[in-house]
C-alpha cells in the first residue's frame, strides 16, 4: 500500500532554473494538497486540487503553478526558482473521513 | 485570520514523565481540529481529529481533549520512541476544500 509518493527526495536548483515536483496517491482520493514546511514554522498551503480538472490557490501561491489531469496524479511547478522557494515540499491527499495523509516530501534548495 | 499556536516550542522530558502539550487557536468557525506526530525528514503522520468541544481521543500513551480554544495533547508514561515533533492543526467551515491550518509544532524529546 504505496499511499502517497512524492519525487524526487532532494533537489538542488540554481537561481532561475525551473522543476516540477512529482505527486502520486493510490487511494483514490479526490482532494490533494502541496504544503511547504519552513524551519520552524508550521505548513503553509501552496495549492489544492478538489477533483481531476480543478485546482484553486492557497495561502502561499506566488511562484507555483499546478495541474490535475488525472485523480492520481498532482505534480506542483516551480518557474524560475527563486532562493525564497528553499523548502520542504509535501504533498497530501485527503480521505472520506476527512483525514489528511502525507508524502515523505521533497528538499529543495535554490542557491 | 484563523491562527494556532502551540506551546511549548520544545519540551524535554525523563522517560515516563508524563506531560502535555496545548494548541490554541483562533478561528471563525471550527470544523475540526487534528494531531499529527512529525519525525526528523518524514511527512506528518495523522494521530487523531476533534470535532467538538469536550471530546477525547486515545491512542497507546497519547490523549488528545479539545475545550473551545484550546487542544491538549496529554502524554502519559513516555518513552524515547515518542521523541518527535507534535503538530495541531485547525479547519474550519470557510475552508471550501477542507484545508488544515497549522501550528507550528511541539519538538518532543525524551531521553531514557
Amino acid at each position: 500500500n504505496a499511499g502517497v509518493t512524492q519525487t524526487p527526495k532532494f533537489r538542488i536548483l540554481k537561481i532561475g532554473q525551473s522543476m516540477t515536483l512529482q505527486c502520486t496517491q493510490d487511494m483514490n482520493h479526490n482532494y490533494m494538497y502541496w504544503y511547504r514546511q519552513d524551519p520552524g514554522m508550521g505548513l503553509k498551503l501552496i495549492y489544492y486540487s478538489v477533483g481531476a480538472g480543478i485546482t484553486d490557490k492557497g495561502e502561499v501561491p506566488n511562484g507555483y503553478n499546478v495541474s490535475r489531469s488525472t485523480t492520481e496524479d498532482f505534480p506542483l511547478r516551480l518557474e524560475l526558482a527563486a532562493p525564497s522557494q528553499t523548502s520542504v515540499y509535501f504533498c497530501a491527499s485527503r480521505s472520506q473521513e476527512n483525514e489528511q495523509y502525507f508524502g515523505p516530501g521533497t528538499r529543495l534548495t535554490v542557491t | 485570520e484563523d491562527q494556532v499556536t502551540q506551546s511549548p516550542e520544545a519540551l524535554r522530558l525523563q522517560e515516563g514523565e508524563s506531560s502535555s502539550l496545548n494548541c490554541s487557536y483562533t478561528v471563525s468557525g471550527l470544523r475540526g481540529l487534528f494531531w499529527y506526530r512529525q519525525d526528523p525528514g518524514k511527512g506528518p503522520e495523522f494521530l487523531f481529529t476533534l470535532y467538538s468541544a469536550g471530546e477525547e481521543k486515545e491512542k497507546e500513551r497519547l490523549k488528545a481533549t479539545l475545550t473551545k480554544k484550546e487542544s491538549f495533547l496529554h502524554i502519559t508514561a513516555p518513552k524515547p520512541e515518542d521523541s518527535a515533533t507534535y503538530l495541531c492543526a485547525v479547519q474550519t467551515f470557510s475552508g471550501s476544500a477542507r484545508q488544515l491550518t497549522f501550528g507550528s509544532g511541539t519538538q518532543l524529546t525524551v531521553l531514557p
